[in-house]
């Protein structure tokens, strides 16, 4: 089945430890995006990836790290720098015509 | 700026009853996509539609519909004979097509939906 994948779908950690975020997608899209969302809030993007070996920050990028060395893959790192990581993250992937396709998301804990 | 305005934050209605949700943009392209998207309990955000700006045509789907008036920059969604299945967060999002960005989403914070059987 073509699709976005995201794993896993709940994640716990301690403060102070880095977490990589999966997010792969088989849909032959050249874009693909983080977003975070919080309680009652809209998405916010993080980072965003046009082609392979290439990304920019997006509205919140501080605390988070990405890599976009396969088409497939644009895993998400949060690291400890960020000071509130605690939210649901959203993947996405799109296509030239500005369409964006969303995983399932997942709920990041950090105590 | 580019901004997205969703006014209500939460409504609710009983089922078979029409609802419009409401969104307002700011944006200074000329050229630019708009969008909404479901968000069920699940979490995943559902693709309902796109528009971009040259094309003011309303647009039916089954029980949906879209309405899209530049002059007063809004793209409000109505759904007909609500069912408890559309009872979702729904998002309204903006794409301009130019600068360094494109295809980025600037969304809305969202209307929540409870339909009541």
């Amino acid at each position: 089945d073509g699709g976005i994948t995201q794993s896993p779908k709940y994640l716990f950690r301690k403060e102070g430890q880095n977490v990589t975020l999966s997010c792969e997608q088989n849909l032959n899209h050249d874009a693909m995006y983080w977003y975070r969302q919080d309680p009652g809030q809209g998405l916010r993007l993080i980072y965003y990836s046009q082609i392979v070996n290439d990304f920019q920050k997006g509205d919140i990028a501080e605390g988070y790290s990405v890599s976009r060395e396969k088409k497939e893959s644009f895993p998400l790192t949060v690291t400890s720098a960020q000071k509130n990581p605690t939210a649901f993250y959203l993947c996405a992937s799109g296509t030239s015509r500005y369409e964006q396709y969303f995983g399932p998301g997942t709920r990041l804990t950090v105590t | 700026a580019q901004k997205v305005t969703q006014a209500q934050t939460e409504i609710s209605v009983v089922e078979k009853e029409d609802v419009t949700l409401d969104c307002v943009y700011e944006t200074r392209d000329t050229t630019y996509y708009l969008f909404w998207y479901k968000q069920p309990p699940s979490g995943e955000l559902v693709f309902l539609i796109r528009r971009n700006s040259f094309d003011e045509q309303n647009e039916i789907s089954g029980r949906y519909s879209w309405n899209f008036q530049k002059s007063t920059s809004s793209f409000n969604f109505t759904i007909t004979a609500s069912q408890v299945v559309d009872s979702a967060v729904y998002f309204c999002a903006l794409s301009e097509a130019g600068g360094g960005s494109q295809g980025n989403l600037i969304f809305g914070k969202g209307t929540k939906l409870s339909v009541k059987p």
